[in-house]
């Protein structure tokens, strides 16, 4: 079976421009989380969507936004890029809400900003 | 790929050997943890999880403790072998919803 897909793999941008993520969950997952991962760092929760309803966000600016789609996939959007916006982006997939269903990762999107 | 551990702890072990990763996780509402191990230009993988109300679980060749009493959580892997270096995160995860919160991250190196 395959796991959490993200497109594209790499994405080059430069400041101010916009970008969008596209992600994929494992077949039968309902929930998708968004995590950024700055170099050197572990992932920082960035949202949360189940059935197609935010269920919760990190300490992000509202240039952040996402959705997900009837079936199941999200994107992830970024807006008026930053430097700092440089970082992996990655996808994690699970079940549902239920409080002891791990979440599985996709292998990210590597955002560079120029 | 580019590295995942930067500057992160390294823990070094000889192959063949065990070894035993830790983590001091914040919050002590915290009721589900989790280890992930990340290789280089990949994603975080899951290894294995805890929910709060257990001190042990085992899985193959991987072993997780948790000790709420200090906030401290554990990996031990068994008969290291090439294929777990790797970065290895801890992640917890306060109440309901799957917004989990990951620790710094330990780079293991495992020497031939």
């Amino acid at each position: 079976d395959a796991g959490v897909t993200q497109s594209p793999t790499h994405l080059i941008k430069t400041r101010g421009q916009h970008v969008t993520l596209r992600c994929s969950p494992i077949s039968g997952h309902k929930s998708v989380s968004w995590y950024q991962q700055v170099l050197g760092q572990g992932p920082q929760f960035i949202f949360q969507y189940y059935e197609k309803e935010e269920r919760g966000r990190g300490n992000f600016p509202d240039r952040f936004s996402a959705r997900q789609f009837p079936n199941y996939s999200s994107e992830l959007n970024v807006n008026a890029l930053l430097l700092g916006d440089s970082a992996l982006y990655l996808c994690a997939s699970s079940t549902g809400l239920a409080r002891d269903q791990p979440q599985h990762f996709g292998d990210g999107t590597r955002l560079s900003i120029l | 790929g580019e590295s995942v551990g930067l500057h992160l702890p390294t823990l070094s072990v000889q192959e063949g050997d065990n070894s035993i990763i830790n983590c001091a996780y914040s919050n002590s509402a915290s009721d589900y943890f989790i280890w992930y191990k990340q290789e280089s230009g990949k994603g975080p993988q899951f290894i294995i999880d805890i929910r709060s109300n257990m001190d042990k679980r085992q899985g193959q060749r991987v072993t997780v403790l948790l000790n709420k009493t200090v906030k401290h959580l554990s990996l031990q892997i068994a008969a290291t072998q090439p294929g777990d270096s790797a970065v290895y995160f801890c992640a917890e995860r306060v109440g309901g919803g799957n917004k989990l919160t990951f620790g710094t991250g330990t780079q293991l190196k495992v020497e031939l």
